[in-house]
């Protein structure tokens, strides 16, 4: 069965400098990784996922994620935070060809001081 | 254009009722879901449909019961309402990969 674990609640960072939210997952066969974003009272929106290739994946508004195989990490990441970055994220896995089900995790809050 | 509507938005019943969630996507995708999400922002799936067909269907319920009349919607119909259904209720829908969301409906059981 997949499933998928961001260890921290929350994540605080100043505004300028980079931030990581962290991402570990589970599934048997290759995995597809997701990041979403949910801003208050709205859906989520994506960020970037990976399928294959390039273990380094850019997505929106700057943001990056390294897939990272032996460690079955997919952390997300952002050289230089913004407040506007404030937002709860989540990470998401599904089980790769011919998989429907998406799984995700319970979601980090980051916070992005001025 | 909205990708993936939700309606209605807000929808705030009384315990017992039975109310119905409605879900479009003009997309063409051949993937619809509904997944709802706790007061503590957890997300959990709850049905999927390919293609007008159910694909998963998770432990739920049996007063929920999505209808597919064609690829593009996707509808919740809940029955016997309960003071626990309260979330909000988040349709999706998926070709490839990734999902497009709907903006959720926020269902309040009182």
């Amino acid at each position: 069965a997949q499933s998928v674990a961001q260890p921290e609640d929350q994540v605080n960072v100043a505004e300028g400098n980079p931030l990581t939210v962290k991402c570990t997952y589970s599934v048997s066969g290759n995995p597809y990784l997701f990041w979403y974003v949910q801003y208050p009272n709205r859906g989520l929106q994506f960020l970037l996922k990976y399928i294959t290739g390039d273990n380094l994946v850019k997505g929106s508004y700057g943001f990056e994620a390294e897939f990272n195989k032996s460690q079955t990490s997919f952390h997300l990441k952002k050289p230089s935070a913004l407040v506007s970055d404030s937002a709860l994220y989540f990470c998401a896995v599904r089980e790769g060809t011919g998989g429907f089900k998406t799984i995700f995790g319970a979601g980090t809050r980051l916070f992005v001081k001025a | 254009d909205t990708a993936v509507s939700q309606t209605p938005k807000y929808l705030v019943t009384q315990m017992g009722n039975d109310k119905s969630i409605k879900c479009e996507q003009n997309l063409g995708h051949d993937t619809m879901y509904w997944y709802k999400q706790d007061s503590k922002k957890f997300l959990k799936i709850m049905f999927s449909y390919n293609n007008k067909e159910l694909i998963i269907n998770e432990t739920v319920p049996n007063r929920f019961s999505p209808k597919s009349p064609d690829k593009a919607h996707l509808n919740l119909h809940i029955n016997s309402l309960e003071l626990g259904d309260s979330a909000v209720y988040f349709c999706a829908s998926s070709q490839e990969s990734g999902y497009t969301f709907g903006s959720g409906t926020r269902l309040t059981v009182v």
